[in-house]
């Protein structure tokens, strides 16, 4: 089956400091990448779509200038937390949509093990 | 903004009983998927229905989808302790990219 990572799993910084995540999708082509994030209880809340080769699309109440995207790749997005604070402590899951030509469901997403970002 | 509603949000059984989760959504969609997440890990998908489908099984899972109610419900036959988890349903709507949108989940114990 089609399977994505991230990078780092677990990540503990100070406040004021950036923080970038990775994405990969490690056996197919991701045309589509999004990024969640997840508050303990809470269900996953959509930050930003990306698109391979365009800028992200942000979800309402998101700063995108907060939290940078880039899809640089079919196989990678990233997301950047610039500036963290302790509020922006969370679990950040990305998922990966495969392509008509990328093998696997292209109505399934495919989801990352996540990474808990702590900030001090 | 959340689309899906779960139902109920947290759920006890024992091994071996059957567990029953219902979801509901406001707004028409292309396909509905269930996914499983053990407590702070990531998502795993487990079937995905689409919107002229009825009904779906896949091993112990069984999932229904009603289009006219807006609903879908997934049961998991013969509980085991290592079922426990959230389970979350998540509908991509009619020519929105393929976002998903999560309900809240439901937190399932199985007891030994």
């Amino acid at each position: 089956g089609a399977v994505v990572s991230q990078h780092p799993s677990r990540v503990i910084c100070k406040s004021g400091t950036s923080v970038k995540i990775e994405c990969r999708s490690l056996d197919f082509q991701a045309t589509t990448m999004f990024w969640y994030r997840q508050f303990p209880k809470q269900s996953l809340m959509l930050m930003a779509t990306s698109n391979e080769g365009s800028k992200a699309t942000y979800e309402q109440g998101v700063e995108k200038d907060k939290f940078l995207i880039n899809h640089a790749s079919l196989t990678l997005s990233t997301l950047t937390v610039t500036s963290a604070h302790p509020e922006d402590s969370s679990f950040y899951i990305c998922s990966a949509r495969s392509g008509t030509s990328g093998g696997g469901d292209t109505d399934t997403q495919y989801f990352g093990p996540g990474t808990r970002l702590t900030v001090l | 903004s959340q689309q899906g509603e779960e139902d109920p949000q947290a759920l006890s059984i024992q091994e071996g009983e059957n567990a029953t989760m219902n979801c509901s959504y406001k707004t028409s969609i292309n396909n509905l998927q269930w996914y499983r997440q053990n407590s702070g890990r990531g998502l795993v998908h487990l079937i995905l229905i689409r919107s002229n489908e009825r009904e779906k099984h896949s091993g112990r899972l069984r999932v229904t989808l009603d289009t006219s109610k807006k609903s879908s419900s997934l049961l998991i036959t013969a509980s085991r302790a290592a079922d426990t988890a959230s389970y979350f349903c998540a509908t991509d709507k009619n020519n929105a990219g393929n976002m998903l949108t999560f309900g809240g989940g439901t937190r399932l114990m199985v007891k030994p």
